[in-house]
């Protein structure tokens, strides 16, 4: 099966840089990796997302790379702020048919600290 | 749009009772949820699959007969903790996906803080 790789495990950053969390994964099927941000006790949050047929995508401060040959692909936050501060996780999936049913396999997270 | 409601957000139980958990996909049809489980500063692990009409893809050690999934509608799956113990003390999230096929995004209901005493 899938296995995601995710790091590094603790990021912690000033206000204003910047933060790159990376993954690997091990699946060549896999061709849909979103990215989810969590705050303790709550439910993740979709942040961004990225298909196999995409090298890049950006939305405002967040962007994600992928290298498909490389089997790997990264979030880049861009200015950070404190309300950043999160745990962040990245996942794989494929579109197989079968019994896949394009289920997620999560990276073990990495907890983002902005500092002011 | 795509919002799962997951009921309770929290229940305490004792050893040895049973604890049914509810996900709902309020305004769109699911075919398919995951069960994940969330130890504290761990990832969301996959429990299983529920498909709506079908019995539940289970993930390699976990065990189906004390997690009792039932996808009974296309807006509602449970799942049941059945002679819960205190490691089975977790978070328990369920997703469901949207319209647009398996690469459309997951949304995830709030979650379930059990803890068994």
């Amino acid at each position: 099966g899938e296995n995601v790789e995710q790091h590094p495990s603790t990021l912690s950053v000033q206000e204003g840089d910047s933060a790159v969390i990376k993954c690997t994964y091990s699946d060549s099927a896999s061709n849909y990796f979103p990215w989810y941000k969590q705050e303790l006790g709550k439910r993740p949050q979709l942040i961004i997302d990225i298909r196999s047929n995409v090298g890049e995508k950006k939305d405002q401060r967040i962007a994600v790379t992928l290298n498909k040959t490389a089997k790997h692909f990264s979030l880049h936050i861009t200015e950070t702020q404190p309300e950043d501060s999160a745990v962040y996780f990245c996942a794989a999936s494929t579109n197989a048919g079968g019994t896949s049913y394009g289920k997620l396999t999560f990276g073990q997270g990495t907890i983002l600290t902005v500092h002011p | 749009g795509a919002v799962v409601s997951q009921h309770p957000s929290w229940v305490i139980c004792k050893s040895g009772t049973s604890v049914k958990i509810e996900c709902r996909s309020l305004d769109f049809q699911a075919t398919t949820m995951f069960w994940y489980r969330q130890f504290p500063k761990q990832s969301l692990m996959l429990m299983a699959t529920s498909n709506e009409g079908s019995k539940a893809t289970y993930e390699q050690g976990v065990e189906k007969d004390k997690f009792l999934i039932n996808h009974a509608s296309l807006t509602l799956s449970t799942l049941t903790v059945t002679s819960a113990h205190p490691e089975d003390s977790s978070f328990y999230i369920c997703s469901a996906r949207g319209t647009g096929g398996n690469n459309s995004p997951l949304h995830f209901g709030n979650g379930t803080r059990l803890t068994v005493t």
